[in-house]
C-alpha cells in the first residue's frame, strides 16, 4: 500500500502570504504514461472535498489561479501564492497510481 | 457535462447491508478510459477508499473491507453500486462515488451521509 505522507499537520496563514503543503509517498505515482497520478483536494466544514489539482499539476477547472501543484516521483507540493480567506480548511492529496487508492492524513489551514 | 450523484438509504441497522447506488449522467461508463470508485469519509475523520470497478468488469476493493463489499456497474442503467455487509457503527460515513480518467480530471458525486445505528 502507499502511504502519502502530508506535512505541515497544521498551518496558520497570514491573509496574502504564501503558503505551501508538502505530499510525500513511499512509492513513485510516476505511471507507465509519462503522468503522476496525485491529486489534491480541499475541504472546506460541511462541504465535499473540492478537486484542486490533478495529475500533480494540472488546475482544475474554476480553481484560481493562486493554487499549484508541482513535483514528480514521490515528492509533490502544493502553493498557495497569496492566500485568502476563502482557502481555509483541510487540504489532502491523494494518488491514483495503484490499487489500494490512498489519501494522505490531511493538512489543516487556518487563517490568522 | 459529467455528474454523478448517489442514492440510498441514509440509515441502516447494525449487521445488515449496505447499498448505494451512483447515478451517471452526462458521460458514459463504458468507456476503456475511465473506471469508477467508491470513498467514504467517517465524521470528522479522513478520507478512504472503498473500492473500484473498471470497464471490463474487473474490481478491487480496500483490503480492510474485502470480505463485505462489493461494487459492480450496470452499464444498462449507466450507474454503478456498492454493497457492504454485516456493517457496524464504524461503517457510518458520508460515501462519495467517483470517476476517475487515465488523463481528465476526476468527477466527485456530492455524497451521501449513511447512518448505522439501531
Amino acid at each position: 500500500e502507499i502511504v502519502l505522507t502530508q506535512s505541515p499537520l497544521s498551518l496558520p496563514v497570514t491573509p496574502g502570504e504564501p503558503a505551501s503543503i508538502s505530499c510525500r509517498s513511499s512509492q513513485s505515482l510516476l505511471f507507465s504514461n509519462g503522468y503522476n497520478y496525485l491529486d489534491w483536494y480541499l475541504q472546506k466544514p460541511g462541504q465535499s472535498p473540492r478537486l484542486l489539482i490533478y495529475l500533480g499539476s494540472n488546475r482544475a477547472s474554476g480553481v484560481p489561479d493562486r493554487f499549484s501543484g508541482s513535483g514528480s516521483g514521490t515528492d509533490f507540493t502544493l502553493k498557495i501564492s497569496r492566500v485568502e480567506a476563502e482557502d481555509a480548511g483541510i487540504y489532502y492529496c491523494m494518488q491514483a497510481v495503484a490499487n489500494p487508492l490512498t489519501f494522505g492524513g490531511g493538512t489543516k489551514v487556518e487563517i490568522k | 457535462q459529467l455528474q454523478l450523484q448517489e442514492s440510498g438509504p441514509g440509515l441502516v441497522k447494525p449487521s445488515e447491508t449496505l447499498s448505494l447506488t451512483c447515478i451517471v449522467s452526462g458521460g458514459s461508463i463504458t468507456s476503456d478510459f475511465h473506471y469508477w470508485v467508491w470513498i467514504r469519509q467517517p465524521p470528522g475523520k479522513g478520507l478512504e477508499w472503498v473500492g473500484s470497478v473498471y470497464h471490463n468488469g474487473d474490481t478491487y476493493y480496500n483490503p480492510s473491507l474485502k470480505s463485505r463489499v462489493t461494487v459492480s456497474a450496470d452499464t444498462s442503467k449507466s450507474q454503478f453500486s456498492l454493497t457492504l455487509s454485516s456493517v457496524t457503527v464504524a461503517d457510518t460515513a458520508v460515501y462519495f462515488c467517483a470517476r476517475r480518467d487515465l488523463v481528465f480530471p476526476p468527477t466527485w458525486g456530492q455524497g451521501t451521509l449513511v447512518t448505522v445505528s439501531s
